[in-house]
């Protein structure tokens, strides 16, 4: 089946790094998206990976292993603004995107 | 960048009523439009495809009689939830994707409405 992955919560500290991480099985792969999704809001896009590597975008970049099936996005300098969920989300070989539960990060002063 | 709306922000209505939401592309082509649901604190549950001029492909446990899907033109799909019970409170997002030149078949979602069936 498929199956995206990714923790529940996280809590880091205005200023800091944190980490979001994602694995993935798909059936075929298209491609890695990571959206931004504040509470009430609907999602908005930040990052794709369908190459190996690190693709770097202001304070957030994304990485990609296809090989482990695995993704983080890395949020430097966070800001209180920061607090949100982020959801991990794959487009199969049908291109069909299919979705984490989203991780909720905690910004504190 | 693509811009979807959709219509209205919210609704209120009375149980064993239907609400019609659209969904609309606005500065672009989308020949397929996804439509989600999302409970408080849970992430967002793809209830159909749409592409414009055919039937939409359902979701394993959505009710197409149900939830009524429309895609008439390519900016325009409507999803209609006839009979709505309380149950159906959520909050339904759209998405569309653009195919013209794009490097990638990005989604891009419109503001969603929360429907509260009282």
């Amino acid at each position: 089946g498929q199956n995206i992955d990714q923790p529940t919560e996280m809590t880091a500290t205005e200023g800091a790094i944190v980490q979001i991480n994602c694995t993935y099985q798909t059936s075929g792969f298209n491609g890695l998206f990571w959206y931004q999704q504040h509470a009430g809001e609907a999602p908005t896009f930040l990052s794709y990976n369908v190459l190996d590597g690190l693709e770097e975008k202001g304070r957030f970049s994304s990485f990609l292993s296809r090989s482990k099936g695995y993704s983080y996005l890395l949020l430097k300098e966070l800001q209180m603004k920061d607090s949100a969920s982020y959801l991990c989300a794959c487009m199969d070989s049908n291109y069909q995107l299919i979705w984490g539960a989203g991780t909720k990060l905690i910004i504190k002063p | 960048g693509a811009v979807v709306s959709q219509h209205p922000s919210w609704v209120i209505c009375k149980s064993g009523t239907s609400v019609k939401i659209e969904c609309r592309s606005l500065d672009f082509q989308a020949t397929t439009m996804f439509w989600y649901r999302q409970f408080p604190k849970q992430s967002l549950m793809l209830m159909a495809t749409s592409n414009e001029g055919s039937k939409a492909t359902y979701e394993q446990g959505v009710e197409k009689d149900k939830f009524l899907i429309n895609h008439a033109s390519l900016t325009l799909s409507t999803l209609t939830v006839t009979s709505a019970h309380p149950e159906d409170s959520s909050f339904y997002i759209c998405s569309a994707r653009d195919l013209g030149g794009r490097e990638y078949n990005e989604q891009f979602f419109g503001p969603g409405t929360r429907l509260t069936v009282l």
